[in-house]
C-alpha cells in the first residue's frame, strides 16, 4: 500500500513569508504527527492530530500551526518565516495516537 | 540535561564488524523503546521496538534495554554497507488518554565501509 506522501519535497522561502506543507497519511491511518528535524536539535515534535482534533502539541511558537481534514490529510503552516525555521519537516501517520509511526520522506524548507 | 542522550558520531566501521549504538535516558516513566533507521534524504523507519528490560533479536539486529541503568543499545552483527544510515533511538510513555510522549535521541551516523 502507498506510504506517507509529503508535498512539496523541497522549497525555498525568504524571511517573513509563510509556507504550507501537506501530508497524506497511509490509507486507514487517522493520526498524523509533524516533526521538525535539524542537525543540532534532532527530531522535535510539533503536533499530532487524530480525527481532525489536535491531541498533542510540542513547544513551538504560535507561528507553527496545523490542521487535519476529514479524509485524514493534514497540513502545517509556518507564518512569518525566520532563518531558524530552515529544517526538514517530517510527517508521520499511525493507526492510533499510541501506534507505530510511519514517516514520509519530508519537506526540506530553506529560509533565506 | 536532555531527556535522551545519544552520541551523534560519526561512527565508521569496516564491513563485517559488530556495531554497538547506545542511548541513555533520565525519565523512568518511559515504557517503550525504539530504534529507527534513517537513510539520507528519507524519513525514519522503525527497526526495533521493545517494552521490557532484556534483549530482543531480529536477524542481525539485537536491541537491549536496561531499565535499572536507563540505558538502551542496538547491536548490528556482520554489518553491511547497506546499514550505512543514521540510527535514532526513541522512547515513549503513554498516558491515560492513550497519547504518546515520544522523545528522540539526536541520532548516530554510521558508515560501513566495504
Amino acid at each position: 500500500k502507498a506510504g506517507v506522501t509529503q508535498t512539496p519535497r523541497y522549497l525555498i522561502k525568504t524571511r517573513g513569508q509563510q509556507v504550507t506543507l501537506s501530508c497524506s497519511p497511509i490509507s486507514g491511518h487517522r493520526s498524523v504527527s509533524w516533526y521538525q528535524q535539524t542537525p543540532g536539535q534532532g527530531l522535535q515534535f510539533l503536533f499530532e492530530y487524530f480525527s481532525e482534533t489536535q491531541r498533542n502539541k510540542g513547544n513551538f511558537p504560535g507561528r507553527f500551526s496545523g490542521r487535519q481534514f476529514s479524509n485524514s490529510r493534514s497540513e502545517m503552516n509556518v507564518s512569518t518565516l525566520e532563518l531558524g525555521d530552515s529544517a526538514l519537516y517530517l510527517c508521520a501517520s499511525s493507526l492510533s495516537t499510541a501506534g507505530e509511526l510511519f514517516f514520509g520522506e519530508g519537506s526540506r524548507l530553506t529560509v533565506l | 540535561q536532555k531527556e535522551v542522550e545519544q552520541d551523534p558520531g560519526p561512527l565508521s566501521v569496516p564491513e563485517g564488524a559488530i556495531v554497538s549504538l547506545n542511548c541513555t535516558y533520565s525519565n523512568s516513566a518511559f515504557q517503550y523503546f525504539m530504534w529507527y533507521r534513517q537513510y539520507s534524504r528519507k524519513g525514519p523507519e522503525l527497526l526495533m521496538y521493545t517494552y521490557s528490560s532484556g534483549n530482543k533479536e531480529d536477524g542481525r539486529f539485537t536491541a537491549q534495554v536496561d531499565k535499572s541503568s536507563k540505558y538502551i543499545s542496538l547491536f548490528i552483527r556482520d554489518s553491511q554497507p547497506s546499514d550505512s544510515a543514521t540510527y535514532l533511538c526513541a522512547m515513549t510513555s503513554i498516558n491515560a488518554g492513550n497519547n504518546r510522549k515520544l522523545i528522540w535521541g539526536l541520532g548516530t551516523s554510521l558508515a560501513v565501509n566495504p
